[in-house]
Parts: C-alpha cells; structure tokens; sequence
C-alpha cells in the first residue's frame, strides 16, 4: 500500500494567513492526489483533484501543487470557515489511501 | 444536486455482520464513469477507503477488509450497499457512502453525512 504522511499535524493560524500543508507519498503517485477538508461532525467535502485542479464551487484561495511524491495545499488568506482537517487522497492505486490529516486551529 | 444518504443499524454485536445501504438520489447510479464507495472513520481517527462499486457490479476492495466485506448495488432502487462480517470493536467508525468518479482521474465527491455504527454487545 502507498503510504502518505501529512505535516505538520496541527497549525495554529490566523484569519489572513497564508498556510501551507504537505502529503508526501511513500512512492511515486504522478498527480493522483485529492484534497479534503472536514468540519467537526461533518463530512469530508473535496477541495482538489488531480493535485492541482479546484473542484467547482470551492474558493479560490485554496490551490494545490505537486507531483510524484511531494504535494502540498495552500490556503493564500485563510478565513474563519477555513478552520478545519485537511486530508490528502492518493488514488494512484488500489487500495485507496489518506493521509493522517492536518487540524487547522486558531490562534 | 446528487445527495447520498447512509442508512442502516447505529449498534452491531460483536462477530455479527454490519450491514449499511446507501441511497442515492438526484441522479442515477447507472451513469457511467462513476463508481460508488464505502469510506470509514473510526471516532478521532482518520480516514480509510473500503472499497467502490459500479453498477454493473464490477467492485474494488481493500485488501485488509477483503474477506469480511460485500459491497452490492440495487440500479432499480438507486441504492449500494455494504456488508461487513464478523465485526469487532475496531470496526466502529463513521461509515460514509461516497461517488467514486472513475477514469484516468478519479476522486470522491459527493459524500454521504455519514452514519455511525457502534459494535458492542
């Protein structure tokens, strides 16, 4: 199985910065990569796929780089709806795999 | 607006079979370049691919659940479901239904809000 790691574990940020999260992958996984945040009690919602597209509807602010095994996200001004878990997706292979996920809290 | 709903017993005794439907609506689970997926989070926990389905009944699994799970779809309710046998403490968890989009890409949207199931006796 692919291996993915996340970092940090937990950010502690304000509302206006910009933040950054990384996935890297135990092997190489081209662009297959998706991005999730989810709320306290909620369902994850995809932010990105294919490492780098942004799903319809979600904000701007949040874009995607990388390929191989190093990716990351980044949230260029981060707004109070922004607190959440971020989890990464390899969907390069079988079996699907998460990252340990990232809590975003505030400062 | 495709909505997914997870349905089925929030308690299961231990060694019994967990057995969860997910009922799809806003659109037909025949369309095609769309699988259908079970996804799990144990409470704090992150989260782990379970396996996805098409309508044709072609399945992927994951290879860790393999011998204890069945994923089924009813085209004519617009419905998938799960089963997952001999279940233990450790398979508590939020079970959440999912569309798989398929292809060269693939990615899980939308989900299901997500049911939890506890395995006690």
């Amino acid at each position: 199985d692919i291996q993915l790691t996340q970092s940090p574990s937990f950010l502690s940020a304000s509302v206006g910065d910009r933040v950054t999260i990384t996935c890297r992958a135990s092997q190489g996984i081209s662009s297959y990569l998706a991005w999730y945040q989810q709320k306290p009690g909620k369902a994850p919602q995809l932010l990105i796929y294919s490492a780098s597209t942004l799903q319809s509807g979600v904000p701007s602010r949040f874009s995607g780089r990388g390929s191989g095994t190093e990716f990351a996200l980044t949230i260029s001004s981060l707004q109070p709806e922004d607190f959440a878990t971020y989890y990464c997706q390899q969907l390069n292979s079988y079996p699907f795999t998460f990252g340990p996920g990232t809590k975003v809290d505030i400062k | 607006q495709l909505q997914l709903q997870e349905s089925g017993p929030g308690l299961v005794k231990p060694s019994e079979t967990l057995s969860l439907t997910c009922t799809v609506s806003g659109g037909s689970i025949s369309s095609s370049s769309y699988y259908w997926g079970w996804i799990r989070q144990p409470p704090g926990k992150g989260l782990e691919w379970i396996g996805s389905i098409y309508y044709s009944g072609s399945t992927y699994y994951n290879p860790s659940l393999r011998s204890r799970i069945t994923i089924s779809v009813d085209s004519s309710k617009n419905q998938f479901s799960l089963k997952l046998s001999s279940v233990t403490a450790a398979d508590t968890a939020v079970y959440y239904c999912a569309r798989h989009v398929w292809g060269p890409l693939n990615w899980f949207d939308p989900w299901g809000q997500g049911t939890l199931v506890t395995v006690s006796s």
